[in-house]
């Protein structure tokens, strides 16, 4: 089983729609975890690190469920600028190395 | 200018060549990391440096060596590139354990 993994989608949402992304990890142990957004072979830019109480950032809202192992991210009302692949990333249990999940295209249309 | 830049930014070669891709951060990051990209498959991890004198190995890192040359300049070397080592390369530094990622803009290596 992979460490971090993602539905590589992609996600073909009308505008204003919302959607929601999940990403599942297999160490327990993990400690900090963050969604970063790519668009086509750009460097990957921090969307939002996720924390045990939830966050939301606009009309972004992050969550994680450590007893089921995954952590979500949920876009409202949904913009065709979100059209990006969002990629869940996974710290810690041990080594603290930064882990990546395969990404989640999102194409948001008109 | 950037806190995390990468050199170069495109690269073309053949295979059997050496080839060095340089990475630099005004960040004061101890931690550094270099990751490949390919269509599909994530960033996957090559290296990884916690301070000058620490190196390791990631995921994928047959075929690469790395060089900590200071805090700030992490280099990757392709001692003898084969074609399935085209990729998208990324640099990038964190300031310690669990903490976000900074990148830079990336370098598209081609091996002919």
């Amino acid at each position: 089983r992979k460490e971090v993994e993602q539905d590589p989608g992609p996600f073909n949402v009308p505008e204003g729609a919302t959607v929601a992304f999940n990403c599942t990890y297999s160490n327990s142990a993990s400690q900090s975890f963050f969604w970063y957004r790519q668009d086509c072979r750009k460097e990957p830019k921090l969307l939002m690190s996720v924390y045990s109480s939830g966050n939301e950032d606009g009309r972004f809202t992050a969550q994680l469920n450590r007893a089921s192992q995954y952590i979500s991210l949920l876009i409202r009302d949904s913009k065709l600028s979100d059209s990006a692949t969002y990629l869940c990333v996974v710290n810690g249990g041990g080594s603290y190395i930064p882990t990546f999940g395969r990404g989640t295209s999102l194409i948001v249309h008109p | 200018d950037a806190d995390v830049t990468q050199t170069p930014r495109n690269r073309i070669t053949k295979t059997g060549k050496r080839i060095m891709l340089e990475c630099s951060q005004t960040k004061g990051h101890d931690r550094m990391y270099w990751y490949r990209q390919d269509p599909g498959l994530g960033l996957r991890l090559i290296y990884y440096s916690f301070d000058v004198k620490d190196i390791n190995k990631g995921e994928i890192s047959d075929g690469y060596s790395v060089s900590r040359q200071a805090q700030a300049k992490f280099s990757l070397s392709l001692e003898s590139a084969i074609p399935n080592q085209t990729a998208l390369y990324f640099c990038a530094t964190s300031r310690s354990s669990g903490e976000k990622l900074f990148f830079g803009s990336g370098t598209q290596l081609s091996v002919l």
